[in-house]
């Protein structure tokens, strides 16, 4: 089944513990990036990736790092979580950079405490 | 920078139609989407339309695009319970994923 998978799906943690969302695709899709949602503000965009070791900012980028070493793992990093980054992250996939295409992952859960 | 709004909550009743709204401010965006999002889940691409029609329909789903107003509409037909969930509005210049602007979403709540 075609699929993108985000782990955990929930975490609380506190200010200033480094963590990692994973993300990974069995598509081999060459596009991937990373959303967060938040009430009223609807998605917007971390970072995204257009192929391996390519990666670049999006609307939000600061407090959060990616890297992109294999075509099918796109992981989320924060080195240090605040308060403010508590939200829904979203991860997506397409083929290459086409928007009509994406598969969304499920959404991890964040609160930082 | 480009804008997309929509308002935040629309109640109907079961059997009734459902108009989502949405505008946006980019006039130079060829591609309008909308998505679904089911409560824990992801984002699920409903429709598109582009910007060089006016209307699209799929089964009880019609998208009108206002290119003047620069406003976009779903209309769902005949609402069921199971089409409870947040209806996202979204634009992109090109079809590009990384240009792709959301709204903040409306919440559909269908009552029995």
């Amino acid at each position: 089944e075609a699929q993108v998978t985000q782990n955990p799906r929930y975490l609380i943690t506190v200010t200033g513990k480094k963590l990692t969302v994973t993300c990974s695709q069995n598509m081999n899709h060459e596009y991937m990036s990373w959303y967060r949602q938040d009430p009223g503000l609807g998605l917007r965009q971390i970072y995204y990736s257009m192929n391996v070791e390519v990666t670049d900012k999006g609307d939000v980028p600061e407090g959060y790092k990616v890297s992109r070493k294999e075509k099918r793992n796109f992981p989320l990093i924060l080195e240090s979580p605040s308060p403010n980054q508590t939200s829904l992250y979203f991860c997506a996939s397409s083929l290459r950079d086409s928007s009509y295409e994406q598969y969304f992952g499920p959404g991890t859960r964040l609160t930082v405490t | 920078g480009e804008d997309v709004e929509q308002s935040l909550f629309l109640s109907v009743r079961e059997g009734d139609s459902s108009v989502i709204n949405c505008t946006y401010t980019d006039s130079s965006s060829t591609y309008l989407y909308w998505y679904k999002q089911e409560p824990g889940a992801g984002l699920q691409l409903l429709t598109y339309i582009f910007s060089n029609m006016d209307m699209k329909q799929d089964q009880r789903l019609t998208v009108l695009l206002n290119k003047k107003d620069k406003h976009l509409s779903l209309r769902i037909a005949d609402t069921q319970t199971g089409d409870s969930a947040i209806y996202f509005c979204a634009e992109s210049m090109r079809g590009s994923a990384r240009q792709l602007t959301f709204g903040s979403g409306t919440q559909l709540t269908v009552l029995p």
